[in-house]
């Protein structure tokens, strides 16, 4: 079964410093992975997307991502975090259904609350 | 263009109460989600529909129905509500050839008492 692994809970950096958050998967296919941003109260914003090709994949804000097939990771970084990204970040992997009714699913990790020192 | 719509953004029910969550989205995607966020589990999928008149259960279904009578539209029901379904529920659509680009509501935040 596919499954998602986000092993910090929460994880604090000091403003301006660099982040990495971690994201490991678990697929048997080729995965499509995505990392979402949730800011309280909010709803879930589309950070980046890795379907194929370059395995460093840029997104909104400034953030990266790097698919690593060896490890089974999909790890985002970020160069310098700023205050305002302070949120919950969740990992996802896409997933097929297959039944009467095929379709796709995300499945998500735990999720990980970064919070950021000024 | 609002992409994905929910009503009501918070509610508070009784045990054995029932009510119904609206989603509407308005970039004609084929399929529609029901997700629930519960604290250090993520989101987990409660039912889908791959098209108008269709729907087929999630990971975590029981105690839900759900419809979709128009393709823009897809309602989440709760026929008699209990503690464990305080949760936050997000609704989430997405084209049919590409379907793991979901777009996500803001959530309905539902406390069962």
């Amino acid at each position: 079964a596919q499954s998602v692994t986000q092993p910090d809970i929460h994880i604090t950096v000091s403003e301006g410093a660099s982040l990495e958050l971690r994201c490991n998967y678990s697929y048997g296919a080729t995965p499509y992975l995505f990392w979402y941003v949730q800011s309280p109260g909010q709803g879930l914003q589309l950070l980046l997307k890795y379907f194929s090709g370059d395995t460093l994949v840029q997104g909104i804000k400034g953030f990266e991502a790097e698919f690593k097939r060896s490890q089974s990771s999909f790890n985002l970084r970020k160069p310098s975090v700023h205050w305002s990204d302070a949120a919950e970040y969740f990992c996802a992997v896409g997933a097929v259904m297959v039944g009467a009714r095929r379709g796709n699913k995300l499945v998500f990790g735990a999720g990980t609350i970064l919070r950021v020192k000024s | 263009n609002a992409g994905v719509t929910q009503t009501p953004k918070f509610r508070v029910l009784k045990t054995g109460q029932s009510m119904t969550l609206l989603c509407a989205q308005d970039m004609n995607h084929e399929y529609m989600y029901w997700y629930r966020q519960d604290p250090g589990m993520g989101l987990r999928l409660i039912h889908y529909s791959v098209g108008e008149g269709t729907t087929a259960k999630g990971e975590v279904p029981d105690g839900y129905n759900v419809s979709r009578l128009k393709k823009q539209n897809f309602l989440l029901g709760l026929e008699s509500a209990a503690p464990s379904q305080t949760s936050v529920y997000f609704c989430a659509s997405s084209y049919y050839d590409q379907p793991h680009e979901q777009y996500f509501g803001p959530g309905t935040r539902l406390t069962v008492t």
